[in-house]
């Protein structure tokens, strides 16, 4: 079971160049979720989804764009990369009950420069 | 506004003795609270959480949690510290935006070392 799944690992970008980051989950969860951890400063998280066809914003979504056209696969998408924006990203599932465990991704560690 | 404070950044234990990473919760209505590791360069591990009933909770790999309602606490312990306890540790509480749609608030995360 491979649980939750992110591609790339590693990824440097420059400034302004776009790139998906692609999430799976193989545990049929409905709620899936896009955070960033930097440094001392925890998990924000960015988007979610609740199903398929459905997203929303979290605390810090600007520069940033997601779909959910299937229940397995949320691609967070970077149009037009920043600075900013260099950090690792964990994607994470859940069944989406209040007291149910999320299950995270090995996450990504991108750098823009 | 939900939120959640680990106060220390570092913990920093000689290996066999007790340890405590703290987590103090505000949140309304009734907490839904976790606690989650990060080895280096994995993503976050569930440990244990709390959603009712006893407030001494117990998790994987020997650590528990007691859950004080009155002090609005949630702080991780292990009788017995081991080297490979050393790790990124993150509480969060969970609590509902609206109607169908949870999210899970972190902590800054506390740094445990333990010393051999």
């Amino acid at each position: 079971n491979a649980g939750v799944t992110q591609t790339p690992k590693f990824r440097i970008l420059k400034i302004g160049q776009s790139m998906t980051l692609q999430c799976t989950q193989d545990m049929n969860h409905n709620y899936m979720y896009w955070y960033r951890q930097d440094p001392g400063m925890g998990l924000k998280l960015i988007y979610y989804s609740v199903g398929a066809g459905i997203t929303d914003k979290g605390e810090v979504p600007n520069g940033y764009n997601v779909s959910r056209s299937t229940t397995e696969d949320f691609p967070l998408r970077l149009e037009l990369a920043a600075p900013s924006q260099t950090s690792v990203y964990f994607c994470a599932s859940s069944t989406g009950q209040l007291r149910e465990t999320q299950y995270f991704g090995p996450g990504t560690r991108l750098l823009v420069l | 506004a939900q939120s959640v404070a680990q106060p220390e950044d570092q913990v920093n234990v000689a290996e066999g003795n007790p340890l405590t990473v703290k987590c103090t919760y505000s949140v309304s209505g009734n907490p839904y609270l976790f606690w989650y590791v990060q080895y280096p360069n994995r993503g976050l591990q569930f440990l244990l959480k709390y959603i009712t009933g006893d407030n001494l909770v117990k998790g994987s790999y020997g650590f528990e949690a007691e859950f004080n309602k009155s002090q609005t606490s949630f702080h991780l312990k292990k009788p017995s510290a081991l080297v490979s306890d050393s790790a990124l540790y993150f509480c969060a509480v969970r609590h509902q935006m609206g109607f169908g749609n949870e999210k899970l608030t972190f902590g800054t995360g506390t740094r445990l070392t333990i010393i051999p």
